[in-house]
């Protein structure tokens, strides 16, 4: 069984730019969330995709946008990047509740 | 809204010793509730999941409605026990949405 699977591993970016975070869910799911972490934090819940189609969105701006493709493997982009976008951002894949989600290693995003 | 607290940011106990963490919640419907762990230089892993009632590496968990908490437990903390833990509740799609507590660092002394 493959675990979730992340790139890049770091990635430092300047104010302005634009960003795409890859994840490729574990063998089985059918589903991908995204936490944004910020230092001293617990995750935060970004949006979640399934079947290719956004299923529900935390409290982020329109400038973070997602995709899924047809394997289920998922990007995660942020435009117009602010200082505060710096964290580690996390997927996680799942198959039906209540199993539980399953986290990849995470992109330590640095804005600058 | 639903949201988690985790009052202790850090947690020292002695090896032996037994260990709470502590988890409230605030969810208006039916919770589902977990345990992540963090070991260093690890990914974020399933601990626990309320509605299995399993008892993993020694932890249990039990969901009491009435205090809204989810409190982690173990009779006898092992050094290997140092970590991150994370209270989660589910909540939202079908799917799972999951509302992190801010994390207890449990550190277990020899």
């Amino acid at each position: 069984e493959t675990g979730v699977t992340q790139s890049p591993t770091h990635l430092i970016k300047t104010r302005g730019q634009q960003v795409t975070l890859r994840c490729s869910s574990q063998s089985g799911h059918n589903t991908v969330s995204w936490y944004q972490q910020a230092l001293g934090q617990g995750p935060q819940f970004i949006f979640q995709y399934y079947r290719e189609e956004e299923n529900g969105r935390g409290n982020f701006p329109p400038r973070f946008s997602g995709l899924q493709f047809p394997n289920y493997s998922s990007e995660l982009n942020v435009n117009a990047l602010e200082l505060d976008d710096s964290a580690l951002y996390l997927c996680a894949s799942s198959s039906r509740r209540p199993n539980g989600q399953f986290f990849g290693p995470g992109t330590r995003l640095t804005v600058l | 809204a639903q949201r988690v607290t985790q009052p202790e940011k850090l947690l020292s106990v002695f090896k032996g010793a037994p260990v709470e963490l502590k988890c409230n919640y605030s969810y208006s419907g039916s919770p589902e509730l977990f345990w992540y762990v963090q070991y260093s230089r690890q990914r974020l892993q399933l601990l626990l999941r309320h509605i299995s009632r399993e008892s993993i590496k020694g932890f249990t968990a039990d969901l009491n409605k009435g205090e809204t908490s989810f409190h982690l437990k173990k009779p006898f903390a092992q050094e290997e026990d140092s970590a991150m833990y994370y209270c989660a509740l589910d909540g939202g799609t079908s799917y799972g949405k999951l509302t992190f507590g801010q994390g207890t660092i449990l550190t277990v002394h020899p």
